[in-house]
């Protein structure tokens, strides 16, 4: 079955800092992997999202992820983090038909 | 060009009570999916429907059922509200015509339910 894990509940970073928040998969194929954002009382943007391919996938808002199968991951990056990208940050994986199965999110918090 | 658009925003309800939730896709779509979204939670797949007929189903009781028009848009129906059906309603619309690998969902912001 498909599941997604992000082990994070919770992160703090400094403004200008570096980003990376975790994400795991559980898939029988090849997986069709994706990072929201959520701001509050907001939906869903999609960031960015993987198919096939360059295993780097580059998003809106200066957002990257990466695609490691070895490790069952797509974890999403930001060199210098702006105080506007605080905010629920989903992953999530594509399964058969046309859902999505989400994780339970990240929550960032940016400080000054 | 609108985006997907919910309504009502916000919604409180008694125990027991029935409501309707309504989505209008985004121009150009013509399937509407339904995903619940608890406090802390990420969002879960309850249907989608498309050609006005629901084409798959998550795991939700038959209390909650749907509706599409022939206009594309859609309703979402729960009956006999539960205090664990309160909870942030997300519709998504995309293009049948798109392949599944582009998965071209855009998210409404979503109806608040309480139910109390």
């Amino acid at each position: 079955a498909q599941s997604v894990t992000q082990p994070d509940i919770h992160i703090t970073v400094s403004e200008g800092a570096s980003l990376e928040l975790r994400c795991n998969y559980s898939y029988g194929a090849t997986p069709y992997l994706f990072w929201y954002v959520q701001s509050p009382g907001q939906g869903l943007q999609l960031l960015l999202k993987y198919f096939s391919g360059d295993t780097l996938v580059q998003g809106i808002k200066g957002f990257e992820a990466e695609f490691k199968r070895s490790q069952s991951s797509f974890n999403l990056r930001k060199p210098s983090v702006h105080w506007s990208d605080a905010a629920e940050y989903f992953c999530a994986v594509g399964g058969t038909g046309n859902q999505f199965y989400f994780g339970t999110g990240t929550s960032l918090t940016v400080i000054p | 060009d609108a985006g997907v658009t919910q309504s009502p925003t916000h919604l409180i309800k008694t125990r027991g009570q029935q409501v309707t939730l309504r989505c209008s896709p985004k121009s150009g779509h013509d399937t509407v999916s339904w995903y619940q979204q608890a406090l802390g939670q990420g969002p879960q797949f309850i249907f989608q429907y498309y050609e006005e007929e629901e084409r798959q189903r998550g795991n939700f009781p038959d209390r909650f059922s749907g509706h599409q028009f022939p206009n594309y848009s859609s309703e979402l129906n729960v009956n006999a509200l539960l205090l664990g059906d309160s909870a942030l309603y997300l519709c998504a619309s995309s293009s049948n015509l798109e392949s599944n690998a582009n998965y071209g969902y855009t998210f409404g912001s979503g109806t608040r339910l309480t139910v109390v």
